[in-house]
């Protein structure tokens, strides 16, 4: 299986900051990379899929790109409603995997 | 509005068996893959199981193969898992989902949404 390593685990952040968040495939996955974002007691959400394309609905201010085998989501300009916890997930390969995610908290 | 709904979890010893239902709206449900994914306490998602538009192919995470089966009911517009032989260790919040790709149809692949709100199992003597 394709294994994910997201990093920081954790950052904290103000208000206005921008925000990077990367991960890393153990091989090449050529963009098969998507991000969610989760709010506790929540589902995980759909932000990016195809390492750039934002879904249907989602700010502007989130953003992904991709190089090589790194992935980073950027959250420009935090806003209160972003501090939650973020999901990488490949779909490569099966089975689809998900990175151990990167809870940003407020400063 | 595309929505799901999952059912079915609870409290279950360790060797017992559940079934959990997720019922779908607002979309093509039929033209879809679909998949469960759980989510331990503390711990990222991890996938589960998945099943084509019309159930003719499944998958399964190597560590509940043999254990659990998917199925899904199109005029129900409802998939379901089928869990067996539960550990301690499938302890978790499970969500449906469904598979999107691009260039067709995916159910060991693609992306997920939307997801159900989760249904809690929780496995414990």
């Amino acid at each position: 299986d394709i294994q994910l390593t997201q990093s920081p685990s954790s950052l904290t952040a103000s208000i206005g900051d921008r925000v990077i968040i990367t991960c890393r495939a153990s091989q090449v996955i050529n963009n098969f990379l998507h991000w969610y974002q989760q709010r506790p007691g929540q589902a995980p959400r759909l932000l990016i899929y195809a390492a750039s394309t934002l879904q249907r609905g989602v700010p502007s201010r989130f953003s992904g790109s991709a190089s090589g085998t790194d992935v980073t989501l950027t959250i420009n300009s935090l806003q209160p409603e972003d501090f939650a916890t973020y999901y990488c997930q490949q779909s490569y390969t099966s089975p689809p995997t998900f990175g151990g995610g990167t809870k940003v908290e407020i400063k | 509005e595309e929505h799901l709904k999952e059912s079915g979890g609870g409290v279950v010893r360790p060797g017992g068996s559940l079934r959990l239902s997720c019922v779908a709206s607002g979309f093509g449900f039929e033209d879809d893959g679909m998949s469960w994914v759980r989510q331990g306490p503390g711990k990222g998602p991890e996938w589960v199981s998945g099943i084509s538009w019309n159930g003719a192919s499944t998958g399964y995470a190597d560590s509940v193969k043999g254990r659990f089966t998917i199925s899904r009911d199109n005029a129900k517009n409802s998939i379901y898992l089928q869990m067996n032989s539960l550990r301690v260790e499938d302890t978790a919040v499970y969500y449906c989902a469904r598979n999107k790709c691009t260039g067709g149809t995916c159910f060991l692949s693609g992306w997920f949404d939307p997801w159900g709100p989760g249904t809690q199992v929780t496995v414990s003597s």
